[in-house]
């Protein structure tokens, strides 16, 4: 199985909402990513967890808390967000983060929108 | 610091016709390459990947790519497109540094004519 999930496929919420966005793998992954990915450009690394513990945040605002309960999951944790938030916000994951020799698989997205 | 381009915005090429996508890196080491497509509202699909050995490499659904590093360039070909190939295309280039971090060109959009 080399699939990554991802919940929901989307999302519309308000600046003033909280809500979370849910990734899971079962390859036995250890490395976890958070990309955004505004329409017609490439995806933006946002966050990487490497075995559980997170390792890169890329200058992301603290509206966006990204939480990774178990090497399976992943979650991003949205509050007062604003409108250029609007993007699809996709996961990947890869065997670890030592070499980009391991791959990483994308999940298929969650496209949200901040009204 | 590593970069990828890609000079095409836009190519549009008819069905049944040879297809080449352009992808150019700077980077100082040894680069990893990939080649990932994604279809419109969708994640992104590997298509290819090359570190080190034949430098052309094989990949999924009909597609090669061949690294010349003398011209730092990873283009990916097909040699008969299939309109379900209509998609956007993005070259990365993957660092050994912590995070395993890839740094993607600006995309490739491939219109198909039937």
């Amino acid at each position: 199985d080399t699939e990554v999930t991802q919940t929901p496929k989307h999302l519309v919420m308000g600046m003033t909402n909280k809500k979370s966005l849910k990734c899971e793998q079962h390859m036995g992954h250890r490395a976890m990513y958070w990309y955004k990915q505004k329409a017609k450009k490439p995806p933006e690394l946002m966050f990487v967890y490497s075995y559980e513990k997170l390792s890169i945040n890329e200058s992301v605002p603290s509206r966006f808390s990204p939480e990774c309960p178990n090497s399976s999951l992943l979650n991003l944790h949205l509050h007062a967000l604003q409108p250029e938030d609007s993007a699809l916000y996709l996961c990947a994951s890869s065997q670890d983060t030592e070499t980009p020799f391991y791959e990483q698989y994308f999940g298929p997205g969650t496209r949200l929108t901040v009204t | 610091a590593q970069s990828v381009t890609q000079p095409d915005i836009h190519i549009t090429v008819s069905e049944g016709a040879s297809l080449e996508l352009r992808c150019n890196y700077s980077y100082g080491a040894t680069p990893y390459l990939f080649w990932y497509v994604q279809s419109p509202g969708q994640g992104l699909q590997l298509l290819l990947k090359y570190f080190s050995g034949d430098t052309l490499v094989q990949g999924i659904k009909g597609f090669e790519a061949e690294f010349k590093r003398s011209q730092s360039s990873f283009n990916l070909r097909k040699p008969s497109v299939h309109w379900s190939d209509a998609a956007e295309y993005f070259c990365a280039v993957g660092t050994r540094n912590a995070g395993n971090m890839l740094t993607f060109g600006g995309g490739t959009r491939l219109m198909v004519k039937p």
